[in-house]
């Protein structure tokens, strides 16, 4: 089984841009879609991003996902940072053993 | 509007067992696949098991195999996680989810989760 690693946590302030990498471990990251999830504290996640860079209705646009194949990895950029945009992020991938895998999630502090 | 509301969680002793159940709506239930997914405290999201429309298909995790067992009942809208055996790493909030394929796809919808605590 590969994992997927992401930072324990990234900061930034209101107004500026975060990027949120997520690392495949093993396997082509391009071989299976990769999905982002945010979850507010006490909230059941949400996706952001499916399928490495769609975004479902609702989501601004300030939310973006991209593959990455020279590092094997998956990247959430947020943009024009709220202070709403403070979440857990998790990204999460498929594993033909274990079908759904998440990554160990991602604190963003927008301080 | 879709919903998915878990309940039956609560705590129970090492080695015991309990039923979670989600009741579904806002959509006809039997034409999707559903998931379970856990959180331990203060930890990330843990995929645990799924079910096919039709309950033919069927997977776990590691971790649960052999001790989790996963239903749903398409007449009554409703999915269930029957656990037994537990152990004190089996304490979480366990949501169940919509996913789009049975493949790694999106979880599209989630419920708002059933703690449940294993504990002496």
């Amino acid at each position: 089984n590969f994992m997927l690693t992401q930072p324990h946590s990234v900061s930034e302030s209101p107004g500026k841009t975060v990027t949120i990498s997520c690392t495949r471990s093993w396997g082509r990251i391009a071989s299976n879609y990769v999905q982002w999830y945010q979850q507010r504290p006490g909230s059941a996640p949400t996706t952001v991003i499916y399928e490495d860079n769609q975004r479902p209705s609702g989501v601004p646009d300030r939310f973006s996902g991209s593959i990455d194949s020279s590092s094997n990895s998956a990247s959430l950029t947020i943009s024009g940072l709220k202070t709403e945009d403070e979440a857990d992020y998790y990204c999460q991938s498929y594993d033909s053993s274990n079908p759904w895998v998440f990554g160990g999630g991602t604190k963003l502090t927008v301080l | 509007q879709v919903q998915l509301v878990e309940s039956g969680g609560g705590l129970v002793k090492p080695g015991g067992s309990l039923r979670l159940s989600c009741a579904a709506s806002g959509f006809t239930f039997s034409d999707y696949y559903m998931s379970w997914i856990r959180q331990a405290p203060g930890k990330g999201l843990e995929w645990v098991s799924f079910l096919s429309t039709s309950g033919t298909t069927i997977y776990y995790a590691d971790s649960v195999k052999g001790r989790f067992t996963i239903s749903r009942d398409n007449a009554k809208n409703s999915l269930y996680l029957q656990m037994n055996s537990l152990r004190a790493e089996d304490t979480a909030v366990y949501y169940c989810a919509r996913p789009i394929n049975d493949y790694g796809g999106n979880f599209d919808y989630w419920g708002q989760g059933t703690l449940v605590t294993v504990s002496s």
